[in-house]
């Protein structure tokens, strides 16, 4: 059974980097996609990026400033970080497989809530 | 990247049909058979409920049916049950090799 687990703390301070890691499960971490997606309390559903188990990443323009996504193939991990955090950023944040560029999202976590707060 | 466009809510009799649209253009929906479904009921992950338009993951049941026509996808589900109550989003790929999902759609079974 395929399963996804993030991870990381649920509370980070305004400015500061915010950081998650997803564990995988079941299944290979290659020849997949990666992918982050977070959901803002009450609204919905913002992709962030993916990236391919060789390292290669694509990120949503408007966030690709101030965001990483990397992979730990060896630890089967794949980690996101989103810098200069402000309250805009609270939200649930999922970590989701897909088989190809241009797939579905097939296999989600659970979701990790993270707020932004002094 | 602009969000799909979607109505906020809809609403249905057990046992009706709905169909909930989702509004893109020429660079995502428009250009590629890579239109995907989710259902999440509060509190839970989202789940795949179609992909590539009109396709079904092993497991969901044949009263899901999705469709598409130029830049405009719909989901339609038939036989409306309960459980069926949840918040629906469309997503699709895009020229740019990013996704983009819509708004949601808040389905009421009454």
């Amino acid at each position: 059974q395929v399963q996804l687990q993030e991870s990381g703390p649920g509370l980070v301070k305004p400015s500061e980097t915010l950081s998650l890691t997803c564990t995988v499960s079941g299944t290979s971490i290659n020849s997949y996609y990666w992918s982050w997606i977070r959901q803002p309390p009450g609204k919905g559903l913002e992709w962030i990026g993916y990236i391919y188990y060789s390292g290669s990443t694509i990120y949503n323009p408007s966030l690709k400033s101030r965001v990483t996504i990397s992979v730990e193939t060896s630890r089967k991990q794949f980690s996101l970080k989103v810098s200069s955090v402000t309250a805009a950023d609270t939200a649930i944040y999922f970590c989701a497989r897909l088989l190809r560029l241009g797939d579905a999202f097939d296999i989600w976590g659970q979701g990790t809530m993270v707020t932004v707060s002094s | 990247q602009s969000a799909l466009t979607q109505p906020a809510s809809v609403s249905g009799s057990p046992g009706q049909s709905i169909t909930i649209s989702c509004s893109g253009t020429t660079s995502d929906i428009g250009a590629y058979n890579y239109v995907s479904w989710y259902r999440q009921h509060p509190g839970k992950a989202p789940k795949l409920m179609i992909y590539d338009v009109n396709n079904r993951p092993s497991g969901i049941s044949d009263r899901f049916s999705g469709s598409k026509s130029g830049n405009t996808a719909a989901l339609t589900i038939s036989g409306l049950q309960a459980e069926d109550e949840a918040d629906y989003y469309c997503s699709s790929y895009t020229t740019s090799r990013t996704v983009v999902f819509g708004g949601g759609t808040k389905l009421t079974v009454l």
